[in-house]
């Protein structure tokens, strides 16, 4: 059964940083393009990063450029998104979904509430 | 960037109704376009992919169609767990843009 479990996520004061990790099971994650989402409190789905399955291409949403890091470890099973300097604006509940094919996600994870405030 | 709207965005029906949900992209994105299903505290559930293919394990009272700039999902005779909101997606180039939702309540 395919599996994506979020972690990390908590309050951090404006300007802080934290680290979201997303473990996976069930399938062959070193196979698989994979993505970050987030939701804003009462707000729709905005995609946030992606990233190939040996982590040699990843592409960010501009509103995340230079602050935001996607990466993964295949051995660990696990994704990952390192978010510095982060704004009230990133507050939201983060999802990391698999890619079925061409940016399409048939499996999501739960995802983990960041909340940005002072 | 690619925007998405859809239409409406929020709707009231009844069990066994046939409700229509359409969104529509600003430019032509061919058939690169996906439709979710999200309720509040779960994870989103993929419907329909590319426009018109149905996911694995998804009620076939669920349709997609459409191409280009205009895309259209139906659910046949909704059922009670049918009341969530519904996204489409675009894949077709970066930023992946969703709509707005379209809220499904009960009338």
């Amino acid at each position: 059964e395919v599996q994506l479990v979020e972690s990390g996520g908590g309050l951090v004061q404006p300007g802080g940083s934290l680290r979201l990790s997303c473990a996976a099971s069930g399938f062959t994650f070193s196979s698989k393009w994979m993505h970050w989402v987030r939701q804003a409190p009462g707000k729709g789905l905005v995609w946030v990063s992606r990233i190939n399955s040996d982590g040699s291409i990843i592409t960010y949403a501009d509103s995340v450029k230079g602050r935001f890091t996607i990466s993964r470890d295949n051995a660990k099973n696990t994704l990952y998104l390192e978010m510095n300097s982060l704004r009230v604006e990133d507050t939201a509940v983060y999802y990391c979904a698999r890619d079925r094919v061409a940016s399409t996600y048939d499996y999501w994870g739960q995802g983990t509430l960041v909340t940005v405030s002072s | 960037d690619i925007q998405m709207t859809q239409s409406p965005s929020s709707l009231s029906a009844s069990v066994g109704d046939r409700v229509t949900i359409s969104c529509r992209a600003s430019q032509s994105i061919s058939s690169y376009l996906h439709w979710y299903q999200h309720k509040p505290g779960k994870a989103p559930q993929l419907l329909i992919y590319s426009a018109s293919n149905l996911q694995s394990g998804v009620p076939s009272r669920f349709s997609g169609s459409g191409s280009g700039t205009d895309f259209t999902l139906t659910i046949s005779s909704l059922q009670p767990e049918d009341f969530a909101t519904y996204y489409c997606q675009q894949s077709y180039s970066t930023p992946f843009t969703f709509g707005p939702g379209t809220k499904v309540d009960i009338k």
